[in-house]
């Protein structure tokens, strides 16, 4: 069955930093993009982040760049973003997304993790 | 920065036809997508690259695009098609995604 599963959202204060993992099985990791979408609470859907199969095109939305880092290690399955200096408006349920090509449908979503950034 | 334009609801009553427009001036030269998500679950692709539908889509759902408006159709729509809809499309330079804004759909 293909599935992704993110892990390591939780409550951080302002400033802190916090690391999300997204496990990925029943494909081939390393041909697919992946993607960062977030939700924040009653609100619409937001694209983070974007990494290409090897990891040589990176994407960054304007509100996380030079904040959030996306990584992957294929040979773990496994998509990252860590996220440093956070901010109450970063409150949100993180999705992880697989997609064929970069400018290519998000086919496959994990369940999400929520993010909560209050003191 | 690029934005998608959605109407913020649309309602309909069981067997008739909702249409959700979406709209963006990069929709000539970029793909739209369009996703359903029901209430605490993930979202779900129903129609890809303008107008393709992924296999296990129910037909009723289809995709088309004119100009600068793309417009997912429902027909026949059932109770279960209550939900959110968000249009998906990149930007002109092909490197950012965005999401409009979504669209509730009633049904009545």
């Amino acid at each position: 069955e293909v599935q992704l599963v993110e892990s390591g959202g939780g409550l951080v204060k302002p400033g802190g930093s916090l690391r999300l993992s997204c496990a990925a099985s029943g494909f081939t990791f390393s041909s697919y993009s992946m993607n960062w979408v977030r939700q924040a609470p009653g609100k619409g859907l937001e694209w983070v982040s974007s990494i290409s199969s090897s990891s040589s095109y990176i994407y960054y939305a304007d509100s996380v760049k030079g904040r959030f880092t996306i990584s992957r290690d294929n040979a773990k399955n496994s998509l990252y973003l860590q996220m440093n200096s956070l901010r109450a408006e970063d409150t949100a349920v993180y999705y992880c997304a697989r997609s064929e090509g970069y400018v290519d449908a998000f086919d496959i979503w994990g369940q999400g993790t929520m993010v909560t950034v209050s003191s | 920065s690029y934005e998608l334009t959605q109407p913020p609801s649309v309602s309909v009553s069981p067997g008739q036809t909702a249409r959700i427009t979406c709209s963006g001036d990069a929709l000539p030269k970029q793909y739209a997508y369009w996703y359903q998500q029901k209430p605490g679950q993930a979202p779900v692709l129903v129609i890809y690259k303008d107008s393709e539908r992924p296999s296990g889509i129910p037909e009723r759902f289809s995709g088309s695009s004119s100009g600068t408006t793309v417009t997912l159709t429902i027909s026949g729509v059932q109770a279960e098609d209550e939900a959110d809809y968000y249009c998906q499309s990149a930007d002109s330079s092909g490197t950012l995604w965005v999401f409009g804004g979504g669209t509730k759909l009633t049904v009545l």
